[in-house]
């Protein structure tokens, strides 16, 4: 069954407090992305990694850090957490094998709450 | 860098009816459409993708792609009320498929 999943689901962090969101996926995908959702926005693309230890910055990436040491794992870092990134998390995989044209699957996303 | 906007940011339409809604992007090398469609408080999830000039059908969604416009747009015909959800066009970035820009998106309410 292919699965994209996103720890945790809700998060709730005080300003200045460091967070890991995580994602995982079961499709041995190359490409992993993160993206935040605020209202009116659209999603907005943070980080896209190729591979492991291979990430690029997306349109936003200010405030923020990946990590990706195993293909089927990519993690997001905010190193003091500011209030303006509070927002919905989305972490998407995809793989152009097959012909697909890199079809974006996306996780259930991850509410964080900066206060 | 690439522009992808999209008409109506909301719109309404009755149960059965037909539904229109339109994306234009900046890019004229762009080469991969996509319609992504997002129900309330769930992932987006691809619905549709179009690679050349011209339209595609699936079921009651055709996707229109006009290249020299910087148009493409999703049509439903026979909307239902699951189809009310935020739809997400994504244009892709100029030297390769994987990496797209989304636009803010258009919420659609189907009314029975």
């Amino acid at each position: 069954d292919m699965k994209v999943t996103q720890m945790p689901r809700y998060l709730i962090k005080r300003m200045g407090e460091n967070v890991l969101l995580e994602c995982g996926q079961d499709m041995s995908h190359e490409t992993m992305y993160w993206y935040r959702q605020d209202p009116g926005l659209g999603l907005q693309l943070i980080y896209i990694s190729y591979d492991v230890d291979s990430n690029s910055e997306g349109d936003i990436p200010k405030g923020y850090r990946v990590s990706r040491k195993k293909r089927e794992h990519f993690s997001l870092i905010l190193d003091s957490a500011k209030t303006n990134q509070t927002s919905v998390y989305f972490c998407a995989s995809s793989s152009d094998w097959g012909g697909n044209y890199a079809e974006q699957f996306f996780g259930p996303g991850t509410r964080l709450t900066v206060l | 860098q690439q522009n992808v906007q999209q008409s109506p940011e909301s719109l309404i339409v009755p149960e059965g009816a037909r539904t229109s809604l339109n994306c234009t992007f900046s890019d004229s090398a762009s080469q991969y459409f996509w319609w992504y469609r997002q129900h309330s408080g769930k992932a987006p999830k691809a619905l549709m993708s179009i690679f050349s000039n011209g339209e595609k059908e699936e079921g009651r969604f055709t996707i229109h792609l006009n290249k020299a416009s910087l148009h493409f747009s999703l049509h439903i015909r026979d909307s239902q009320p699951s189809d009310s959800a935020l739809y997400l066009c994504a244009v892709s970035d100029t030297g390769g498929a994987d990496r797209l820009t989304f636009g803010k998106g258009t919420q659609l309410i189907i009314q029975p």
